[in-house]
């Protein structure tokens, strides 16, 4: 089935700092979807994307889709302590390609 | 509206005995997925239900697993030996629609195996 591929697994940034996560996929992907876990926490949705090259911002965080639908990326401008926890991409997978099939995530650490 | 809900919260086991997890949709939600995250690692899937049916069990790690959706509403999942290699968070997530749509994930249940 489908997979999707993130990095990096770790990032550690100094407050104040940028910072970006890829996801990757072999296959065309229908949407992406980005989610945030904070330590201790579940998984929480942030955003979907489906149009090609799409771009959305929420506040500090910048979301885009490749044109080919193939690999998407979250910036974040600026990370505060707040944005400490693991990011996922998710694409449609699975056997019957209807799951929702979540990448190995991106662990961010930010130190004042 | 009370959103996606899991219990127990916590369950500490022996190796060898069985445990179930339940987990409770948002109402109205066809859609529900079970996933474990061990050890701070990937969101494993484990399986998607559309209703009562199984849509696609592929990842399930073996058949100690058993997941179960009567009458489409709440959902349980039975670990039938427990094995140390069994011990995550389990989390259940459910949507209105397919995987085009969003995700609500329960707070999870940490399983320990002893």
């Amino acid at each position: 089935g489908q997979q999707v591929m993130q990095i990096p697994q770790y990032q550690h940034v100094q407050e104040g700092e940028d910072f970006t996560t890829y996801c990757n996929s072999s296959t065309t992907l229908s949407n992406i979807q980005w989610y945030k876990q904070r330590p201790g926490g579940h998984p929480v949705f942030l955003i979907q994307l489906v149009k090609s090259g799409e771009v959305k911002k929420q506040k500090r965080l910048t979301f885009q889709f490749g044109e080919a639908k193939k690999n998407s990326s979250l910036h974040i401008t600026a990370t505060q302590t707040t944005d400490v926890g693991t990011y996922f991409c998710a694409g449609l997978g699975g056997q019957a390609g209807t799951a929702l099939i979540f990448g190995k995530g991106t662990t961010l650490s930010v130190s004042s | 509206e009370a959103g996606v809900t899991q219990f127990p919260s916590h369950s500490v086991i022996e190796k060898g005995q069985t445990v179930t997890l339940r987990c409770d949709p948002i109402s109205g939600h066809d859609n529900l997925y079970w996933y474990r995250r061990v050890m701070g690692k990937e969101i494993k899937f484990l399986l998607h239900f559309v209703k009562e049916s199984k849509q696609d069990e592929s990842g399930m790690p073996n058949n100690r697993f058993l997941a179960e959706r009567t009458g489409g509403t709440y959902s349980t999942l039975k670990v039938q030996p427990a094995e140390l290699e069994d011990s995550g968070v389990y989390f259940c997530a459910s949507s209105p629609q397919g995987g085009g749509t969003e995700a609500f994930f329960g707070q999870g249940t940490r399983l320990t195996v002893v």
